[in-house]
């Protein structure tokens, strides 16, 4: 399988509990934010996404929120099952359409 | 996955050989990128494009080219491969919809230079 996320900081979850993910972005002038899921062996999967204007979206059992004032984005996983078991990453564009990535968190969950 | 395709899906190569690594796509979305995923690592963005005809340079893009002669391709070339490019490559794609982006991202390519 794909060795991505070998030292990526992890965070455990028992089953049925909610999850947060946090993320601190670089770019002040960052207007637009993604979270992605990537599994092993597999590319990157779009989540959820939000606008500068706003402080929160919600999706199919995840929210993500915006902190502008300290630059720090959330993911928050309702009832966490284990094909969230994942390793997830924030995104940010940086302007004219560059998206970067930020560090990864992996999600293991606990029986 | 849906509509972007990566070959080859993994290459060996020889310090010093070039070689194209393929993408394309059939949802006709304006915006393509590459980056590089190293392990223990988050995506490096290269070089993406935000339609044919331009192109420009990503976080990482020394040793790489590219060009978007159409919507539907984007290539990414190593000129001369160094063991430092042995990474996994992933294409992606992304077009506006209304205020929102719609993105997808290909299966990848595993390379390695020995």
């Amino acid at each position: 399988g794909e060795s991505v996320g070998l030292h990526l900081p992890t965070l455990s979850v028992q089953e049925g509990d909610n999850s947060i993910i946090n993320c601190a972005y670089s770019n002040s002038a960052s207007d637009y934010f993604i979270w992605y899921k990537q599994e092993s062996g597999k590319g990157p999967q779009f989540i959820i996404d939000i606008r500068s204007n706003m402080d929160k979206r919600q999706g199919q059992r995840v929210t993500v929120l915006l902190n502008k004032t300290v630059k720090h984005l959330s993911l928050q996983i309702a009832a966490t099952q284990p094909g969230d078991s994942a390793v997830y990453f924030c995104a940010e564009n940086i302007g004219d359409d560059k998206i970067i990535f930020g560090k990864g968190t992996r999600l293991h969950i606990l029986p | 996955n849906a509509g972007v395709t990566q070959t080859p899906k993994f290459q060996v190569l020889k310090t010093g050989q070039s070689m194209t690594l393929q993408c394309a796509q059939d949802m006709n979305h304006e915006y393509m990128s590459w980056y590089r995923q190293d392990p223990g690592m988050g995506l490096r963005l290269i070089h993406y494009s935000v339609g044919a005809g331009i192109t420009d340079q990503g976080e990482v893009p020394n040793g790489y080219n590219v060009s978007r002669s159409t919507t539907e391709d984007f290539p990414l070339r190593l000129l001369s491969a160094a063991p430092s490019q042995t990474s996994v490559y992933f294409c992606a794609i992304s077009a506006a919809r209304g205020e929102w982006y719609e993105q997808y991202f290909g299966p990848g390519t595993r390379l390695t230079v020995t």
